[in-house]
């Protein structure tokens, strides 16, 4: 198990341009997060899917911002005409289900986006 | 809504001391879990110690430990024998239980902790 890996770890991109990221979650987690970090904050929440299913987004998840996770394994998320704003670290995450588990949830590495 | 607040944005400590951070939270639930992760200069959210809230005793992993005061809202983390490997940031987290719906984890704003040698 290699844990949840997110690539690419370092975006670069010109406002306006859309950008896309990927998380591969631990195998056998159903449930995947993504998560914001600005710097000096802590990570806030973006959405969340149980399966292929996007059972929740928060109000962060702007028109701009899609999410998917097609048959229920890797994630997407697409940031579509980039702002300055949307600069910060993005951060996959995953669970198991079961109460064994103590709903402990894993981080990847992050991807950073810069918007220049 | 569930906050976590952590009032101490920097925190440092002698290399072997002890130090303790703070965390307090904000609920209605009965049930849920805490959790401590730990953020190195490398960015990645690495998990130190969960609590659960039904469980009186404190949770404990090697030289991390933690103080759960649930009537009091507050979920201390203690590090132990401070090792230059422990300076990171430290976030506190809160997570309702699985079901329904608001899985996600709720964040404080870290606190930076450093180790002097």
């Amino acid at each position: 198990d290699t844990g949840v890996s997110q690539n690419p770890r370092h975006k670069i991109t010109k406002r306006g341009q859309n950008v896309t990221f990927r998380c591969d979650p631990i195998s056998e987690h159903n449930r995947l997060y993504w998560y914001r970090q600005t710097l000096g904050q802590g990570p806030e929440f973006l959405t969340y899917f149980q399966n292929e299913a996007q059972l929740e987004k928060s109000r962060l998840l702007s028109d701009r911002f899609s999410a998917e996770r097609p048959k229920g394994s890797f994630s997407t998320l697409e940031i579509q005409r980039t702002e300055q704003g949307d600069s910060a670290m993005y951060l996959c995450a995953s669970s198991p289900t079961g109460i064994k588990t103590g709903n402990t949830i894993y981080f990847g590495e992050g991807s950073w986006l810069t918007v220049v | 809504a569930q906050t976590v607040t952590q009032s101490q944005p920097e925190m440092s400590v002698q290399e072997a001391e002890t130090v303790t951070l703070s965390c307090t939270y904000d609920t209605s639930e009965s049930d849920y879990y805490l959790f401590w992760y730990k953020q190195p200069p490398s960015r990645q959210m690495i998990l130190v110690i969960r609590q659960e809230a039904y469980k009186q005793q404190n949770a404990t992993e090697n030289r991390f430990s933690v103080n759960f005061q649930k009537a009091a809202k507050s979920f201390s983390l203690k590090i132990s024998d401070s090792q230059l490997g422990d300076a990171a940031m430290y976030f506190c987290a809160y997570r309702r239980p699985s079901s329904g719906s608001a899985r996600q984890l709720t964040f404080g704003s870290g606190t930076q902790l450093t180790v002097l040698p």
